[in-house]
């Protein structure tokens, strides 16, 4: 599978913005996905990328550079629902590896 | 309503027994696909199925089977559970599992093997 490293976590305040990192090495790229994940819940979909640039929806905008391997999920204006996991999702060859996750943890 | 239905949510077996954990989707997907989840180690795709009586392994197939009889559902069977089988289970579906298409996944199974 494609080797895909995101940080394990990452603490920030309500209110606030955080920045989740995610690289990857992988041949035959397909596109980039970001999934959150509650605790004990399933994943849902946020985002995909297959193009380089930013995509923005809302809050939460994700990036994606094709020649450095590259992307990161931007969750502004924290709000303490968005404590979660955040799981990076490389589509090479038509078949979806996902990193280990990111916890994010928002304060008050 | 759109989902995927995954059956049990909770289950504790013993080594040996023969288990089997059921999934559905009502969307006419023809992706259907098992992932389990471990601390530190993500999402791992065990099966996958493209349609109707296909089926292919992923990263971690062994000490498991599937079958795909019918579009809908997509069962993983455990013939002989072991303890490192452990885990979180989830089911996914998607129209054709090719490009930009989002997976629906199912509630989980959280699986316990003594």
């Amino acid at each position: 599978g494609q080797n895909i490293d995101q940080p394990t976590e990452m603490t920030a305040t309500e209110g606030a913005i955080v920045q989740i990192n995610c690289t990857y090495q992988t041949s035959g790229f397909n596109g980039l996905f970001w999934y959150q994940q509650h605790a004990g819940e399933a994943p849902t979909f946020l985002s995909y990328n297959v193009l380089d640039g930013l995509e923005e929806k809302g809050r939460f905008s994700s990036f994606l550079s094709r020649s450095k391997g590259y992307s990161y999920l931007l969750l502004k204006e924290l709000q303490m629902k968005d404590s979660a996991s955040y799981l990076c999702a490389v589509l090479s060859d038509y078949k979806l590896s996902f990193g280990a996750g990111t916890t994010v943890t928002v304060r008050a | 309503e759109a989902q995927v239905t995954q059956n049990p949510r909770y289950l504790i077996t013993v080594t040996g027994k023969k288990l089997t954990v059921t999934c559905s989707q009502n969307m006419n997907h023809e992706y259907m696909s098992w992932y389990r989840q471990d601390p530190g180690l993500g999402l791992r795709q065990i099966y996958y199925s493209m349609n109707v009586e296909v089926t292919d392994k992923g990263d971690v197939p062994e000490g498991y089977k599937v079958s795909r009889k019918e579009k809908r559902n997509f069962p993983l069977i455990l013939e002989s559970p072991s303890p490192n089988q452990t885990s979180l289970y989830f089911c996914a579906s998607s129209f054709s599992g090719k490009f930009n298409e989002k997976l629906f996944f199912g509630s989980g199974t959280q699986l316990s093997v003594l």
